[in-house]
């Protein structure tokens, strides 16, 4: 079955550069996310759209922007970066949400950035 | 806001041993949950998930029920092996929570042979 697809699937960035990290969903979904995952730690949720629109913000930082485009794919634009912004990077697509909440999240193999 | 915490790591057991990784939730409405495995330096996949109380999901020998009255999701396997070894993490989504996941800390389990 055809999985998330997310690339690159790693990235090395000076500090101060961009990045720009892609995220295609599983086929019918119309629901993104993104996820910032530190070394040891639970995955920390940053951005969501659905049906191309943000459905919700978390902990994204201000120079961070994210947009869903009209094939449901997703880019994650990450600009003036910091050492602090190394990490695993995941997206996740699901069917719509708000129907009942019944629709788990299925994870790409996500992005691992080091910015030096 | 709704939270899940589930047991600290790591957790060492041997081969054939019986597992048991705890995880209770707070919630205000009716949340799903779920149990994400990480194995090392790969990506999340989903274990299992139970959207309501008293479902019982399960998968690859992997078992967990929703029980409301204890807001508890505990995952259980009756015989692990050395290749269930990595990180498990117990979620949540619910409307409160814009359906985004609830995440515990995650607990790392190595099974030695």
């Amino acid at each position: 079955a055809a999985g998330v697809i997310q690339s690159p699937r790693h990235l090395i960035k000076e500090k101060r550069e961009t990045a720009t990290l892609k995220c295609y969903p599983i086929p019918r979904h119309d629901t993104v996310y993104w996820y910032q995952q530190g070394p040891g730690q639970d995955p920390q949720f940053l951005i969501s759209f659905y049906e191309k629109m943000q459905s919700d913000k978390g902990s994204i930082p201000d120079r961070f922007s994210a947009q869903q485009f009209s094939d449901y794919h997703s880019e994650l634009n990450m600009s003036s970066l910091e050492l602090g912004d190394s990490a695993l990077y995941f997206c996740a697509s699901s069917l719509d949400p708000t129907s009942g909440g019944r629709y788990e999240q299925y994870f790409g193999p996500g992005t691992r950035l080091t910015v030096t | 806001g709704d939270s899940v915490t589930q047991m600290e790591g790591p957790v060492t057991l041997s081969e054939e041993a019986f597992l048991t990784i705890n995880c209770t939730y707070t919630a205000t409405g009716y949340p799903s949950l779920f149990w994400y495995v990480q194995y090392p330096g790969e990506g999340l996949q989903l274990l299992l998930k139970a959207t309501k109380a008293d479902d019982k999901g399960s998968n690859k020998g992997f078992e967990a029920t929703y029980r409301k009255e204890t807001t508890s999701f505990h995952l259980e396997k009756g015989s692990v092996q050395v290749s269930d070894s990595a990180v498990y993490f117990c979620a949540l989504t619910s409307m409160d929570s814009n359906y985004q996941l609830i995440w515990g800390a995650g607990t790392k389990l190595i099974i030695k042979p």
